[in-house]
């Protein structure tokens, strides 16, 4: 089955900008959605289709996709930016379509 | 106000089954694919299931396959999840989720509070 990668920590101070990957094979050909969860909460959609922000997602989180890696930034970091961050995409080709990435801890410094 | 509420979450053995529900209000049910998703403590997302609109189709997690059944009654606006044969490995909190975004409808940003699901003897 298709397998996503993330990397487990990211670390960056405030202000500065964060880049989380997720790795797949040829992922560029599918529609990658990044999810923020942060403890004790519900994952809440920051980026869906590589690119787009749902209503109420601050212009700082963006994405982009291509070849075999996915990348979520997120610009000019805050505090409360500090959660897991998880890639998820949906394999139509396969009988087990909903597939996410392992996720990362984003530390802000 | 678009929400997503499950119950039924609890304690159960080994072996033991349970049905989890997911009460959905603010949006028409019925035109939307429905989807649960667990957490184990301290882990990642795991998908678990999904069932379409008019409960025709669904899908599972190879490990889900002939223990978990996904259901839907439009008429009610809830959705289901039967789980049996559990083990410790299913301990979770379980999540529904829908989609409001996007044209392939795949993005979740609707998702519910989660209910906590305890296999342990």
């Amino acid at each position: 089955s298709y397998v996503l990668t993330q990397p487990p920590s990211v670390s960056v101070a405030p202000g500065q900008t964060a880049r989380i990957t997720c790795g797949g094979d040829n992922i560029g050909s599918k529609s990658v959605h990044w999810y923020q969860q942060k403890p004790g909460q519900a994952p809440v959609l920051v980026v869906y289709d590589d690119s787009d922000r749902p209503s109420g997602i601050p212009e700082r989180f963006s994405g982009s996709n291509s070849g075999n890696t996915a990348t979520l930034t997120i610009s000019r970091v805050e505090a409360e930016d500090e959660a897991d961050y998880f890639c998820q995409v949906w394999d139509s080709s396969s009988d087990h379509p909903g597939i996410f990435g392992g996720g990362t801890k984003l530390t802000v410094l | 106000e678009v929400q997503l509420v499950e119950s039924g979450g609890g304690l159960v053995q080994p072996g033991g089954s349970l049905r989890l529900s997911c009460a959905a209000s603010g949006f028409t049910f019925s035109r939307n694919a429905m989807h649960w998703v667990r957490q184990a403590p301290g882990k990642g997302l795991e998908y678990v299931s999904a069932i379409s609109s008019n409960g025709g189709s669904t899908y599972y997690a190879n490990s889900m396959k002939g223990r978990f059944t996904i259901s839907r009654d439009n008429s009610k606006n809830t959705l289901y999840l039967q789980m049996g044969s559990l083990r410790a490995e299913d301990t979770a909190v379980y999540y529904c989720a829908t989609s409001m975004v996007g044209p392939t409808r795949t993005a979740f940003d609707i998702w519910g509070q989660g209910t906590m699901v305890t296999v342990s003897s």
